[in-house]
């Protein structure tokens, strides 16, 4: 079964400070691979995807990711966090299926405090 | 477009009871999962349904069941209510076609209280 794993449980930043959240994945086959956030008080949103090509992605509110097939890492970055970044954000992998759709599995989530 | 739409918001129940939870997906989605969200066990995936078809399942007893409508709403039932069944339960709509995945779109879920 596949299993997805966010090393960083609670991560507290100041504002303006760099941010890189690990995921790694354990599934050798094909993936989709996902980040969703969720602030506080509010349901889960997409943050970015990787479905295939440049493994280098790019979301909303400046956050990007990269696919780094070799180590099943998937790694979120942000250059500079503000304050209302401070929310909860999970890796998510959908491996391929026999019948196709939709079967994600999450990680634990990491907890983002950003400090004024 | 609208967003995912999960009715009830809150619910609370008794042991033994058995709850449905409805969900309407985004318009033009024929793919919907759900899930549950618990502080000990994360997020974790229940089924999802295609085309009136349940398409994959996770690992949950026979207790949790759903199913799917012509107009792609679905509901998810839980019979025999346990303590720890006490979730936020979240529905997901997709634009996965029949053979594909794509990314999903999740409600504001519908928060089970089983006392």
């Amino acid at each position: 079964a596949q299993s997805v794993s966010q090393h960083n449980h609670h991560v507290i930043l100041s504002e303006a400070a760099s941010l890189e959240l690990g995921c790694n994945y354990s599934y050798g086959g094909t993936v989709n691979l996902f980040w969703y956030v969720q602030y506080p008080g509010q349901h889960l949103q997409l943050l970015l995807k990787y479905f295939s090509g440049d493994p280098l992605v790019k979301g909303i509110k400046g956050f990007e990711a990269e696919f780094i097939k070799s180590k099943f890492s998937f790694n979120l970055r942000k250059p500079s966090v503000q304050w209302s970044d401070t929310a909860e954000y999970f890796c998510a992998v959908n491996a391929k299926l026999t019948g196709g759709g939709n079967k994600l599995t999450f990680g634990t989530g990491t907890q983002l405090k950003v400090e004024l | 477009k609208a967003g995912v739409t999960q009715t009830p918001r809150y619910l609370i129940k008794t042991r033994g009871q058995q709850v449905t939870l409805s969900c309407s997906p985004i318009s033009g989605h024929r793919s919907v999962s759900w899930y549950q969200q618990t502080p000990g066990q994360g997020l974790q995936f229940l089924f999802e349904y295609f085309s009136e078809t349940q398409r994959n399942k996770g690992n949950f007893p026979g207790r949790f069941s759903g199913r799917q409508f012509s107009n792609s709403r679905s509901e998810m039932n839980v019979s025999t209510l346990e303590l720890g069944d006490s979730a936020l339960y979240l529905c997901a709509s997709s634009p996965a076609g029949a053979s594909g995945s794509r990314e999903q779109f999740f409600g504001p879920g519908t928060r089970l209280t089983v006392l």
